[in-house]
């Protein structure tokens, strides 16, 4: 059974960079994209971007200044970089599965990320 | 406001029939598949729906998805309250050149 599961810094500083990790278990990353997705606290969701196993990537145009992702296919490991974050930017993150066929079968937990000072 | 339209809230009894909607455009829900997410108090989004009316393995056929033209819905039969949950369609847009949610739908059984 494939599981996801995230993690990094539940706290980062407004304007600072936040950064976390996707571990993939139970499967490959190979041939399949990886999403994340975010949502505020009692708002709904929002896509932020994927990364293909090629390490193509496709970003939410309206992050997609702040957004970078990248992979590591040793560690099974799909990371995010949102820099510059804002109080706006505090929300649950999930890693998400998607085939070229099925979009996001597979989710993680999720971790909240409280931007604060 | 999303791009992809949801009513806020649905309601029903049990053993009920209730529907969702989820309306788009030509760019998104016109052009592409709708999937639907259910979401649990406290946990993250599920897979319910593929593809407009597919149902992966596990989920039980009291769900059923149907799209039309710029439209899609979720229907729920037999309602039963461990379906109290939110509800969120979505679809790729062609024109954002990004996947696309509802706003959701908070289903409450009464």
């Amino acid at each position: 059974q494939v599981q996801l599961q995230e993690s990094g810094p539940g706290l980062v500083k407004p304007s600072e960079t936040l950064s976390l990790t996707c571990t993939v278990s139970g499967g490959s990353i190979s041939s399949y994209y990886w999403s994340w997705i975010r949502q505020p606290p009692g708002k709904g969701l929002e896509w932020i971007g994927y990364i293909y196993y090629s390490g193509s990537t496709m970003y939410n145009p309206s992050l997609q200044s702040r957004v970078t992702m990248s992979l590591d296919m040793s560690k099974n490991q799909i990371s995010l970089k949102l820099n510059s974050v804002t109080a706006a930017d505090t929300a649950v993150y999930y890693c998400a599965r998607s085939s070229w066929d099925i979009v996001f079968d597979y989710w993680g937990q999720g971790t909240l990320v409280t931007v604060s000072s | 406001q999303s791009v992809l339209t949801q009513p806020p809230s649905a309601s029903g009894t049990p053993g009920q029939r209730v529907t969702i909607s989820c309306s788009g455009s030509s760019s998104n829900i016109g052009s592409d598949y709708v999937y639907w997410y259910q979401q649990l108090p406290g946990t993250a989004p599920k897979l319910l729906i593929y593809k407009n009316n597919q149902r992966p393995s596990g989920v039980p056929d009291r769900f059923s998805g149907s799209k039309s033209g710029t439209s899609a819905s979720l229907a729920i039969s037999g309602l039963r309250s461990e379906d109290e949950a939110d509800y969120y369609c979505a679809a790729w847009d062609a024109s954002l050149g990004a996947r696309l949610f509802g706003g959701g739908t908070k289903l409450t059984v009464l």
